[in-house]
């Protein structure tokens, strides 16, 4: 079955530390996209990648740090610079490089801090 | 910048009722609306997405449809169901963007 694999699905930071939230699509999709959700809150963009080696910054993405070294994988850092992580992390893709084509969502990761 | 607004922010029908959900966004220069249902803990999965010459489209008991120029789409449920209960989040894509701009989403609590 082809779809998107987030992992891990819950995650725990301590102060200082920087965490990896892993993003893995078999879809063939050439767009990723890392979403925030807060509670009562709708998605909000921290970066997008339209091709492998090339990423944008989304809305909100002080804090945050992504690489595009293979077109299945899209990994999203957390720093310590980032104050307020505790979120719900969503990976999507879609296919082409255009926002024409429906968004196609992983599982998630929640974060919480320590 | 695109603001996208839904109302309500939850709704709660008994099973087989007829309902509607709307959203309204800001900039009318857009390339198409989409909407999603995300269930609870869950990611979202696309229902249907109107391109912005469409008026309308149909998925089962999902009926969407496009206002452009009073920047404007709603969402029909015929014959809701239990299983209809989620939240639903409507996205739109602006013109010359490669983004999409989300509301706050619907939740909809449908009863036996």
């Amino acid at each position: 079955d082809g779809g998107i694999t987030q992992s891990p699905k819950y995650l725990f930071r301590k102060e200082g530390q920087n965490v990896t939230l892993s993003c893995e699509q078999n879809l063939n999709h050439d767009a990723m996209y890392w979403y925030r959700q807060d509670p009562g809150q709708g998605l909000r963009l921290i970066y997008y990648s339209q091709i492998v080696n090339d990423f944008q910054k989304g809305d909100i993405a002080e804090g945050y740090s992504v690489s595009r070294e293979k077109k299945e994988s899209f990994p999203l850092t957390v720093t310590s610079a980032q104050k307020n992580p505790t979120a719900f992390y969503l990976c999507a893709s879609s296919r082409g490089q255009g926002i024409n084509q429906p968004q196609h969502f992983g599982d998630g990761t929640r974060l919480s801090i320590l | 910048k695109q603001e996208v607004t839904q109302i309500p922010a939850a709704l709660s029908v008994p099973e087989g009722e007829n309902l509607v959900l709307n959203c309204s966004f800001t900039d009318s220069a857009i390339y198409n609306l989409q909407w999603f249902r995300q269930d609870p803990g869950k990611g979202l999965t696309s229902l249907l997405l109107i391109q912005s010459s469409q008026r309308e489209q149909t998925s089962g008991r999902l009926n969407a449809s496009l206002d452009k120029s009073s920047g404007r789409s709603t969402l029909y449920i015929a014959a809701s169901q239990p299983g209809d209960s989620a939240t639903y989040l409507c996205a739109s894509a602006r013109s010359g963007y490669s983004t999409l701009t989300f509301g706050k989403g619907t939740m909809l609590l449908v009863s036996p």
